[in-house]
């Protein structure tokens, strides 16, 4: 069956570091890479998608990469700041308007 | 900047009631959901809807659920008779017809099942 991986272990770091999260995978050929963020008690939010021929896509100080051979999504903050302190969800998916697959998250801390 | 939104935020109910949660997508999406986060658990996908019908269904979604757009503007979720296990967020979220699909959140409805 399919199934989506993250490192369900906290990651701390210190701001002004750079926070590398990651997304594995299996049964899976997605076409797409979705990465979203998710305060507590709030809905998540998207904040970059990355398609099966890209090998990495930039936004800001976010940076995603996507290794179909791996089949893993690694996922960026650089210059990190404590506003960025939330749970990062993966979600590997094949078309758009079908089902979207959430993997469980990791939660990112950053300490001032 | 549009945003989709959902009532109520919170809604406590006892065992065996009905419960509608409601929504309101973003206004040119085509592409609706309803996914449920058990506290501390991953979001979970429960149903798509697209062209006035379901496209897919998770195992969750069971005979309990069901969904309508009764109006063209609003979404909604109906669990029929509740359970203690229905306890959760659940979040509508909604899609344009783009080909990436990305979906847009509401702020959740939370339940409480008593």
């Amino acid at each position: 069956s399919q199934k989506i991986e993250q490192n369900s272990e906290a990651l701390n770091i210190q701001e002004g570091k750079t926070a590398t999260l990651t997304c594995n995978y299996t049964n899976y050929s997605p076409a797409y890479l979705q990465w979203y963020r998710q305060d507590p008690g709030r809905g998540p939010v998207f904040l970059l998608l990355i398609r099966e021929n890209e090998k990495e896509k930039r936004k800001e100080r976010l940076k995603v990469t996507f290794d179909t051979t791996l089949k893993q999504s690694l996922f960026h903050i650089t210059a990190s700041q404590p506003a960025d302190s939330a749970t990062y969800l993966c979600a590997p998916s094949n078309n758009a308007g079908n089902m979207l697959t959430f993997g469980g998250g990791t939660r990112l801390m950053v300490k001032p | 900047e549009p945003e989709v939104t959902q009532t109520p935020s919170h809604q406590v109910t006892q065992m065996g009631q009905e419960v509608i949660l409601r929504c309101v997508p973003i206004s040119n999406h085509l592409y609706f959901y309803w996914y449920r986060q058990i506290l501390g658990q991953k979001v979970e996908f429960l149903v798509s809807f697209y062209n006035n019908e379901i496209s897919e269904k998770s195992e969750i979604f069971d005979d309990q659920f069901s969904v309508e757009r009764p109006d063209g503007s609003n979404f909604t979720l109906k669990i029929r008779s509740t359970k203690l296990e229905d306890s959760a967020m659940y979040f509508c979220a909604s899609s344009d017809n783009r080909d990436t699909g990305e979906l847009f959140f509401g702020e959740g409805s939370r339940l409480t099942v008593l």
